[in-house]
């Protein structure tokens, strides 16, 4: 079936430790989004790619990094450098990035840092 | 600037109630896109429909009906005689014609809880 997978569901990890969290998809997708859930905010965009090897910041970028080396893997670092980094984050793909194309997601990893 | 308003935070309705989620959105943009996404306990947003800025029609998919009016900027969801099922989060989104990579303007989302 095709789909989203982001892996794992959990994680946890020490203040000042970097960790990636993983998405593949084989839609054949050529566009690649990760957002950041927090209670009550609704969802904002990190990073998106639209194409291999080019990517680029959204709205909440600082402390996060992301390489586009496949089309079919969007992974996501974050860094020591976020201020905040325990939230729920969601990977998504569209065919391409088009106004009218509808995001699928994956099931999201919820990210625990203390 | 963009932005989409969802000014209910939380509903809870009775099993067979009819209930409506309410959806304002701002843009300058003359061309554009609505969308809902269903988004269950399992975490996964499932997307429920898109609309664009020159078609006004209303819409109806099952117990599932959305309401567009451009001259109120609104975009409400009704769920007809609501289930279990139909508990979750759900979230309206904007999209504008013209913009950066596909961005996704997200509100801040409903939580609807149905009760049996």
């Amino acid at each position: 079936d095709g789909g989203i997978t982001q892996s794992p569901k959990y994680l946890f990890r020490k203040e000042g430790q970097n960790v990636t969290l993983s998405c593949e998809q084989n839609l054949n997708h050529d566009a690649m989004y990760w957002y950041r859930q927090d209670p009550g905010q609704g969802l904002r965009l990190i990073y998106y790619s639209q194409i291999v090897n080019d990517f680029q910041k959204g709205d909440i970028a600082e402390g996060y990094s992301v390489s586009r080396e496949k089309k079919e893997s969007f992974p996501l670092t974050v860094t020591s450098a976020q201020k905040n980094p325990t939230a729920f984050y969601l990977c998504a793909s569209s065919i391409v990035a088009g106004a009218d194309s509808p995001l699928h997601f994956g099931n999201g990893t919820r990210l625990t840092v203390t | 600037a963009q932005k989409v308003t969802q000014a209910q935070t939380e509903i809870s309705v009775v099993e067979k109630e009819d209930v409506t989620l309410d959806c304002v959105y701002e843009t300058r943009d003359t061309t554009y896109y609505l969308f809902w996404y269903k988004q269950p306990p399992s975490g996964e947003l499932v997307f429920l429909i898109r609309r664009n800025s020159f078609d006004e029609q209303n819409e109806i998919s099952g117990r599932y009906s959305w309401n567009f009016q451009k001259s109120t900027s609104s975009f409400n969801f009704t769920i007809t005689a609501s289930q279990v099922v139909d508990s979750a989060v759900y979230f309206c989104a904007l999209r504008a014609f013209y913009n950066q990579g596909g961005k996704l303007i997200f509100g801040q989302g409903t939580e609807l809880s149905v009760k049996p």
